[in-house]
Formats: structure tokens, sequence, C-alpha cells
């Protein structure tokens, strides 16, 4: 069974504009989230977190929102480029433990 | 951030045969983990290494099929044993250094026929 969900497998944006990759989960354990980028034949690399006790946290271009009455998590991009093109992993954890579950990825494409 | 390197980095292999993939991390760390990426599906938790013991299997993995060794807190080995196609996968070394963030290795992709 899938606790983390990533339902858009691609995602295509002008650059400049704002991505929005997004993920559900549906295991109310869950208290940390992150976000991973990954390009072809590397490991994923991580990007963004956020604790439950937020609901933003920004680092510079990324910021990662999250509704855990809806227990939905989103990555915001602004302004996308070029180099942002990868494929985005969430996941998530609970702290008691030390096991991350991970969504399925969304591919995105900045287009010049 | 650690620093972790994977060998190898890719192979094809015949069916029915086993490969070892090593993992090496530029420091100590407590926890190692082996992840698999099949096609088009998520990063599935294999096991956890753990130095001194058996290592931890999940749901779904067995040693037998994957056994792994971790001899020291800089090193860790996964064997996929007796190969099949549905093995071709990208099998991921990644280690903690905090309950917040796990880092990756860069993958071993392996191709099975």
């Amino acid at each position: 069974d899938q606790q983390v969900k990533q339902n858009s497998p691609s995602l295509s944006v002008q650059e400049g504009r704002i991505s929005i990759l997004n993920c559900d989960y549906t295991n109310s354990m869950f208290d940390y989230f992150l976000w991973y980028k990954k390009y072809p034949a590397e490991g994923p690399t991580f990007l963004i977190s956020i604790s439950s006790i937020k609901d933003k946290n920004e680092d510079g271009r990324f910021t990662v929102f999250l509704n855990k009455s809806a227990k939905h998590l989103s990555l915001h991009i602004v302004p996308s480029q070029p180099g942002d093109s990868a494929v985005y992993f969430c996941a998530a954890s609970a702290r008691t433990g030390n096991q991350f579950y991970f969504g399925t990825g969304t591919s995105l494409t900045v287009i010049p | 951030s650690a620093v972790i390197s994977q060998k190898p980095s890719r192979d094809i292999c015949q069916r029915g045969t086993s490969l070892t993939i090593q993992c090496q991390v530029d420091s100590q760390v407590t926890m190692m983990f082996w992840y698999r990426q099949q096609p088009g599906q998520s990063l599935t938790l294999i096991a956890t290494a753990n130095q001194g013991s058996e290592a931890t299997y999940e749901s779904g993995f067995v040693i037998d099929k994957f056994p792994i060794s971790r001899p020291n807190l800089t090193f860790s080995t996964l064997t996929v044993s007796n190969m099949s196609p549905e093995d071709s996968s990208i099998y991921l070394c990644s280690v903690t250094r905090s309950a917040e963030t796990q880092y990756f290795g860069p993958g071993t992709r392996l191709l099975v026929l």
C-alpha cells in the first residue's frame, strides 16, 4: 500500500513560471517531510524539508507547503529554470522511526 | 552531508547469476540503507544494514535473495542472488546522520537478461 503518493507523473512548465509539485500521504503518524531531486544516472539529492509543526518552509526559489488536515504537501519552485528539470520525489517519515516512505516521483520539465 | 560511492555504477547480468554491489561512505555513519527503484516505481526500502548484526529486512525482501554485509561503519554490500529479469532495477545505498535527512549514493543500474 502506497503511503505517499504523487499523482502527477510529469509536469511541464515554461521557464520563469512557477512549478507546483504535489504530494499526498495517508499515514497520520508522519511528522517529517522531505523533497528530493533526482537527475538521470544520479542518486536523489535532498532539496528541502518541513516538520509537521510548520506549514511552510522556504529556501531560495523553493518553498514547501504542508496542509496537515488534508495530508497534502506541495513544492513550489519560482521562478523555474531549465536546470530544475529532474524527477522530484517527496518522502515522509515518523520521527520515532528511521524509515522514509517515498512517492513515485514527478518528472519536471522546464521549457526554455 | 555525506559523500557516498557505489560500485558498480551499472551492470548487465545473466539470469541465475549473482551480483554484489558495494557502498562506501566518506565518514562513519550509524544507519545505512539499501533501496530499490524499479522502472516507474517509487524508492522501496529493501533493508537496513546494521553494523555487527544481521540486516533488518522489509516485508517482501529476504536474506537469501538479498544478503547484506556491514563490516564497519563506512561500508556495506548488497548481493542480488539468483537474478531474474524482475530484478532489473536501480539499487541505491543511503545513509542518515540524523533522523531528518537521508543521503543517497549515485545508484547501481542493473539489467538482468
